[in-house]
């Protein structure tokens, strides 16, 4: 099965703890991508990458950081979370270049105390 | 309609009728794709349709464009209650890397 898959499904943790997230796509996508969905289901995107490259880097906090160790996988750390980081983190991929489709993974939901 | 400043709508119907979401977005495009999200799972493309299109169809979706009036529609016929979920249009631009901005989305309920 190719895919977009993300660990964890859910995590809970507390006000100053540190998090990684885990994306894996079996796409053979060159072109991947983290982004927030609040409350409110509104998406916007935090980072991309191409070939292991930072093309994206919107304004998201520095205790974000995205962690690309080949092109098939992008995980995200956030040190020390904040309650405002409780949200839906949501990977995807593409092809790269314009018109191209986006295939998400089903989400990370990050619940902070 | 969607703009990411406004809050997500909301649309109910019953099974079998159709229904159409809005869309308007304030920049200039290359193209404008519409997702669907079901409850747990990530958005899943519909249609893409590019900013020399004017209309586009996938079975019983038809998304339209207009750029004159920065403004897109999907409508949805023979509505199932399967095609319940969050619709989203996501405006791509000329700006580095390719991103797409998501609108706000539009909640539909199709009922029994």
């Amino acid at each position: 099965e190719t895919a977009v898959f993300q660990t964890p499904n859910y995590h809970v943790t507390q006000v100053g703890n540190e998090v990684s997230f885990n994306c894996k796509q079996t796409l053979g996508h060159d072109t991947m991508y983290w982004y927030k969905q609040d409350s409110k289901k509104l998406l916007k995107i935090m980072f991309s990458y191409n070939n292991k490259q930072l093309i994206v880097n919107e304004t998201v906090p520095r205790r974000f950081s995205p962690q690309s160790s080949d092109k098939a996988h992008l995980n995200l750390r956030i040190k020390s979370v904040e309650p405002e980081d409780s949200a839906v983190y949501l990977c995807a991929s593409s092809l790269g270049g314009k018109g191209n489709t986006l295939y998400f993974g089903a989400g990370t939901r990050l619940s902070v105390l | 309609s969607q703009l990411a400043e406004e809050n997500l709508w909301a649309l109910s119907v019953h099974e079998g009728e159709s229904v159409t979401v809005n869309c308007s977005y304030k920049t200039s495009i290359t193209a404008l794709q519409w997702y669907r999200q079901k409850s747990g799972e990530g958005p899943a493309q519909l249609i893409l349709i590019r900013s020399n299109e004017r209309e586009k169809r996938n079975g019983r979706l038809r998304a339209t464009l207009d750029t004159s009036s920065q403004s897109s529609s999907l409508s949805i016929t023979a509505t199932r209650c399967e095609d319940t979920a969050v619709y989203f249009c996501a405006t791509e631009t000329n700006s580095a890397g390719n991103k797409l901005t998501f609108g706000i989305g539009t909640r539909v309920l199709v009922r029994p």
